[in-house]
């Protein structure tokens, strides 16, 4: 079965763009989750999809969004970028999320850095 | 203060030895407590969780949880190089996880 997959894999912006990032989940799974990890904050909840919806978000300014496509790829947006969205940027998979022991799969991240 | 806090190390031991990584968290309601592993360059994968007080042993690791005194503790024997990684602690809370910066090991050959 194939893992969670982000592509792509580094991506280098200026700062004021805009940058989208994919993330394929494993087959099966309906529920995305997106983080960032940065040296200082490590890592941070972004928000979750689940059945195209968004179900919980964490405490990012509206320049990071997000969607959730019906076959349950997501994809990230972050508009304006500022220096300090230099970080990686990580998808995770699971079933339902909806329990507290379930197990999240994690991809190997976006490398995102802003120049 | 963060919700849950780890030393950064770096820690750094012979291989054989017996690690012990901690994790400190400030909210009661925390029920479960994953445990991630975290190599360079890629993303985090689960090693274990428990839930209440009390040890989880999986092979080499063991969990330990000590509610009263909001204190989570892994423990790594016969440790190996391959045992070099990041060790995240991560209670989840209302549908996301909550991570502490986590401890780098390394595990000298």
């Amino acid at each position: 079965k194939a893992g969670v997959t982000q592509t792509p894999r580094y991506l280098i912006k200026t700062r004021g763009q805009q940058v989208t990032l994919s993330c394929s989940p494993i087959s099966g799974h309906r529920s995305v989750s997106w983080y960032q990890q940065t040296p200082g904050q490590g890592l941070q909840f972004l928000f979750e999809y689940f059945s195209e919806t968004q179900r919980n978000k964490g405490n990012f300014p509206g320049r990071f969004s997000g969607r959730q496509f019906s076959n349950s790829r997501s994809e990230m947006n972050v508009s304006t970028l500022e220096l300090g969205d230099s970080a990686l940027y990580l998808c995770a998979s699971s079933l339902y999320m909806d329990r507290d022991n379930e197990k999240l799969f994690f991809g190997s991240g976006t490398q995102l850095s802003v120049l | 203060q963060k919700e849950v806090e780890q030393d950064p190390g770096p820690l750094s031991v012979p291989e054989g030895a017996i690690v012990s990584l901690n994790c400190t968290y400030s909210n009661s309601a925390f029920q479960y407590f994953m445990w991630y592993r975290q190599y360079s360059r890629k993303g985090p994968e689960l090693l274990m969780y428990t839930y209440s007080s009390g040890n989880k042993e999986d092979g080499r690791f063991t969990a330990q949880v000590d509610k009263s005194s909001k204190y989570i503790s892994l423990f790594i024997r016969d440790s190996q190089p391959s045992d070099s990684a990041t060790y995240l602690c991560a209670p989840p809370y209302v549908g996301n996880l909550i991570f502490g910066k986590g401890t780098k090991l390394s595990v000298k050959p």
